[in-house]
């Protein structure tokens, strides 16, 4: 059974960082590309990053220099590093991936770790 | 600010049909392909369609997609109580700024 865990989130002040995790079973995460995306309290959806199995990365205009996602192939891991975070980062953020078709698509999603910007 | 489109909400009476529409251009929907999210309050969201017209394993036949141009439709019919939910579309858009971008959503009220 495929499953994605995310973990990492907490309470930050503006202008600190955070790194997310997202443990990965049931599949191997340098296979596929591996996506976060985040939702703000009460508002839809908004894609933050993604990286390919090739280790390719492609980030939202928002986060552009400030968030980098990585993979740890050995623990099966994909991370997202956050700084300069501002307080309307808060979101619960996602990670998800397509595992069904080479185009774009998240057919597994985690069950999300909340970051709260706040002072 | 989402470049794709939808109707914020749509409602029908259980049994009926409900269609909701996504609307793009020719650097997202118009060249890539369409997915298609549920997302019941509190959960994650779940994958209805994909490749435009596509449906993953397990979602049953009362939810199609279809796409035409630069537009895309989501089709529920039979429509259950359960199917009460945000629902969101998606594709790659392949401008400058390349992304993933989600539709605005629309709410799916069953009366």
């Amino acid at each position: 059974e495929v499953q994605l865990v995310e973990s990492g989130g907490g309470l930050i002040q503006p202008g600190g960082s955070l790194r997310l995790s997202c443990a990965a079973s049931g599949f191997t995460v340098s296979n596929y590309y591996m996506s976060w995306v985040r939702q703000a309290p009460g508002k839809g959806l908004e894609w933050v990053s993604v990286i390919y199995s090739g280790g390719s990365t492609y980030y939202a205009d928002s986060v552009k220099g400030r968030f980098t996602v990585s993979r740890d192939n050995s623990k099966n891991t994909v991370y997202l590093q956050m700084n300069s975070l501002r307080a309307e980062e808060t979101a619960v953020y996602y990670c998800a991936s397509c595992t069904v078709t080479t185009s774009y698509c998240f057919d597994y999603w985690g069950q999300g770790t909340l970051v709260t910007v706040s002072s | 600010q989402s470049v794709l489109t939808q109707p914020p909400s749509v409602s029908a009476a259980p049994g009926q049909k409900v269609t909701i529409s996504c609307s793009g251009s020719s650097s997202n929907i118009g060249n890539n392909y369409v997915s298609w999210y549920q997302q019941l309050p509190g959960t994650a969201p779940k994958l209805l369609i994909y490749d435009n017209n596509k449906r993953p394993s397990g979602i049953p036949d009362r939810f199609s997609g279809s796409k035409s141009g630069t537009s895309a439709t989501l089709g529920i019919t039979g429509l259950q109580t359960g199917d009460e939910a945000d629902y969101y579309c998606g594709t790659w858009d392949s401008s400058l700024s390349a992304a993933y971008v989600f539709g605005t959503g629309t709410k799916v009220t069953v009366l």
